[in-house]
């Protein structure tokens, strides 16, 4: 059981380029989320999807864009990649709403030179 | 709005010694509480979670916390720290209503001394 799949795990960016972090879940779950982690500053929360077609931003959503044409993938894009969003980005799924808990993928560490 | 703060960034227990994590959570409408773990260089994992009901909720690898609305806290306690409990620990907060956010706090890293 695959669960939430994040891929790459790492990558390294020039200022400027656009990337996409792929996301990726096997559960047939609703809610979807993005948050970045950066030493002190705790999980935050970038995009979220409530299901298919459906987005909003969350705490820091500057810089990125998001879509979810699928249940099972919501893609996050860099448009163009600064040094400030070099961090670890976390994707995570829940099945619905109310007292259910988050699912997280593994990962993936970006940096931007 | 929702919002978390856990105090103390860094927290040392000796092994053997009690855990205490501390929570506290500001939110408009009842909500749901979250304890995760995450271990050096991997994804976050669900330690214990309260929704409703019994406030005293116990979690996976012996740890508890106890939802207190009067304080409006959520503190996470283990009775006898182990080497493995060397990790980083996460409060979160989910409002009660179709609003789907889970807002996290800082963390917390706990270090085992042996």
């Amino acid at each position: 059981n695959a669960g939430v799949t994040q891929t790459p795990k790492f990558q390294v960016l020039k200022t400027g380029q656009s990337m996409t972090l792929q996301c990726a879940q096997d559960m047939n779950h609703e809610y979807m989320s993005w948050y970045r982690q950066d030493p002190g500053m705790g999980l935050r929360l970038i995009h979220y999807s409530v299901g298919a077609g459906i987005t909003d931003q969350g705490e820091v959503p500057n810089g990125y864009n998001v879509s979810r044409s699928t249940t099972e993938d919501f893609p996050l894009r860099l448009l163009s990649a600064a040094p400030s969003q070099t961090s670890v980005y976390f994707c995570a799924s829940s099945p619905g709403p109310m007292n259910t808990e988050a699912f997280f993928g593994q990962g993936t560490r970006l940096t931007v030179v | 709005a929702q919002s978390v703060t856990q105090l103390g960034s860094h927290v040392s227990v000796s092994e053997g010694a009690l855990v205490l994590l501390r929570c506290n959570y500001s939110s408009s409408v009842p909500p749901y509480l979250f304890w995760y773990v995450q271990y050096p260089n991997q994804g976050l994992q669900l330690l214990l979670k309260y929704t409703t009901g019994a406030t005293l909720v116990k979690g996976i690898n012996g740890f508890e916390a106890e939802f207190k609305k009067s304080e409006t806290s959520f503190h996470l306690t283990k009775p006898s720290a182990h080497m493995s409990d060397a990790a980083e620990y996460f409060c979160a907060v989910r409002a009660m209503n179709r609003d789907d956010k889970i807002i996290f706090g800082k963390g917390t890293r706990l270090h085992i001394l042996p």
